[in-house]
């Protein structure tokens, strides 16, 4: 069954400081996997998502993930931290058998610290 | 990029009442539609997925006659929740699919139902 997990549900860290939002995931065939940012009572905006080619995807406001296949890992990073990055943060696989349908990890809850 | 809106942003409804909650897709036309629900500080559940003209696609354990989707225009899906229940309180998402750009998938800002 296709499956993402984000094993935290919460990720704490100090502005200016590196942040890593974990996911991981279980699909069959080659996935498409998507981060996105939800604010609160706000839908979801986009972020950043790997395809196919380099492992390294950037996004935006500064995030980058890196596909690691072998791991079957999605992290999202971001050098240097920022209040305002403070937010829940879904890993999404999208699987595509007859179907379209995105399944997304049960959220992250980053806060950063001023 | 592409916009998808939701009307209303949030309703407040006594429980037994119907309410209807709208998403349209503003600048791409939209032939696959997805209506979600959130429970606070949970994930995002697939409810349904409705296609342009024909009968949307329920995910187990949702009930169909509960909540009504009708995706009449390329551009528009509606959920009904019928005969609401204090239960039925959440947070409802919809995505709209573009067919003819980059094959993305676009949110909905979301619908803050509350019955009482």
């Amino acid at each position: 069954a296709q499956s993402v997990a984000q094993p935290e549900d919460q990720v704490n860290v100090a502005e200016g400081n590196p942040l890593t939002v974990k996911c991981t995931y279980s699909v069959s065939g080659n996935p498409y996997l998507f981060w996105y940012v939800q604010y609160p009572n706000r839908g979801l905006q986009f972020l950043l998502k790997y395809i196919t080619g380099d492992n390294l995807v950037k996004g935006s406001y500064g995030f980058e993930a890196e596909f690691n296949k072998s791991q079957t890992s999605f992290h999202l990073k971001k050098p240097s931290a920022l209040v305002s990055d403070s937010a829940l943060y879904f890993c999404a696989v999208r699987v595509d058998t007859g179907g379209f349908k995105t399944i997304f990890g049960a959220g992250t809850r980053l806060f950063v610290k001023a | 990029g592409a916009v998808v809106s939701q009307h209303p942003s949030w309703v407040i409804c006594k429980s037994g009442t119907s309410v209807k909650i709208e998403c349209r897709s503003l600048d791409f036309q939209a032939t696959t539609m997805f209506w979600y629900r959130q429970f606070p500080k949970q994930s995002l559940m697939l409810m349904a997925t409705s296609n342009e003209g024909s009968k949307a696609t329920y995910e187990q354990g949702v009930e169909k006659d509960k909540f009504l989707i009708n995706h009449a225009s390329l551009t528009l899906s509606t959920l009904t929740v019928t005969s609401a229940h204090p239960e039925d309180s959440s947070f409802y998402i919809c995505s709209a699919r573009d067919l003819a750009g980059v094959n993305e998938q676009y949110f909905g800002p979301g619908t803050r139902l509350t019955v009482t």
